[in-house]
């Protein structure tokens, strides 16, 4: 079946870096992205979403890309700190349906 | 915290017990929506509910599942006899409308022993 799924089960960085985590997705008709970041223990917490008809958002820290010709989905944190390590995921919403179908996450860790 | 509450946070309960969780929507948002978190996995939806009405269930969602939001602000999520592999985190998320951001509360962990 169609889904959102992510590339990197894990990744590392150092204090300081840029972190990309990309998302692979399915379902041409998705015309609705969201990035969520989770802490251990808690719920997921929105970080910043794109609709089909952008290809770059960018918010504070963050940028979106999305390139539907390939159906690819990234997040980028600029200037990586100890507080962005969480897992992170993708999610998406299609024919603004009422569900949101998340990718399996990926863990970024923070090297100080 | 973004305004979604759920009580218990966690519950650990004996196979074949009932179990009840509530959520608490952000107050304006009339769109309630309960997933299931399994370790290291993504949320799955379960359902939907616009104000009072439950629009959409998935397949996830046995006859063992029933949700409610009888005035169209909280939401009960039940669990009737239990099994062990009802044990995950149950998130509600509430929105202002389709297709806006989903804010998720904390989740209630539930462990079946």
């Amino acid at each position: 079946g169609e889904s959102v799924g992510l590339h990197l089960p894990t990744l590392s960085v150092q204090e300081g870096d840029n972190s990309i985590i990309n998302c692979a997705y399915s379902n041409s008709a998705s015309d609705y992205f969201i990035w969520y970041k989770q802490e251990s223990g808690k719920g997921p917490q929105f970080i910043i979403d794109i609709r089909s008809n952008m290809d770059k958002r960018q918010g504070q820290r963050v940028t979106v890309l999305l390139n539907k010709t390939v159906k690819h989905l990234s997040l980028q944190i600029a200037a990586t700190q100890p507080g962005d390590s969480a897992v992170y995921f993708c999610a998406e919403n299609y024919n603004a349906g009422n569900m949101l179908t998340f990718g399996g996450g990926t863990r970024l860790m923070v090297k100080p | 915290d973004t305004g979604v509450s759920q009580d218990p946070r966690h519950k650990i309960t004996k196979r074949g017990q009932n179990v009840t969780f509530r959520c608490d929507p952000i107050s304006e948002h009339n769109r309630l929506y309960w997933y299931r978190q399994t370790l290291g996995q993504g949320p799955e939806f379960l359902t939907y509910f616009q104000n009072e009405a439950q629009l959409e269930k998935s397949r996830l969602l046995s006859d063992r599942f029933s949700a409610e939001r009888p005035k169209g602000s909280f939401s009960t999520l039940e669990i009737q006899r239990t099994e062990q592999g009802d044990s995950a985190m149950y998130l509600c998320a509430s929105s202002l409308a389709q297709g806006n951001e989903q804010y998720f509360g904390p989740g209630t962990r539930l462990t079946v022993t």
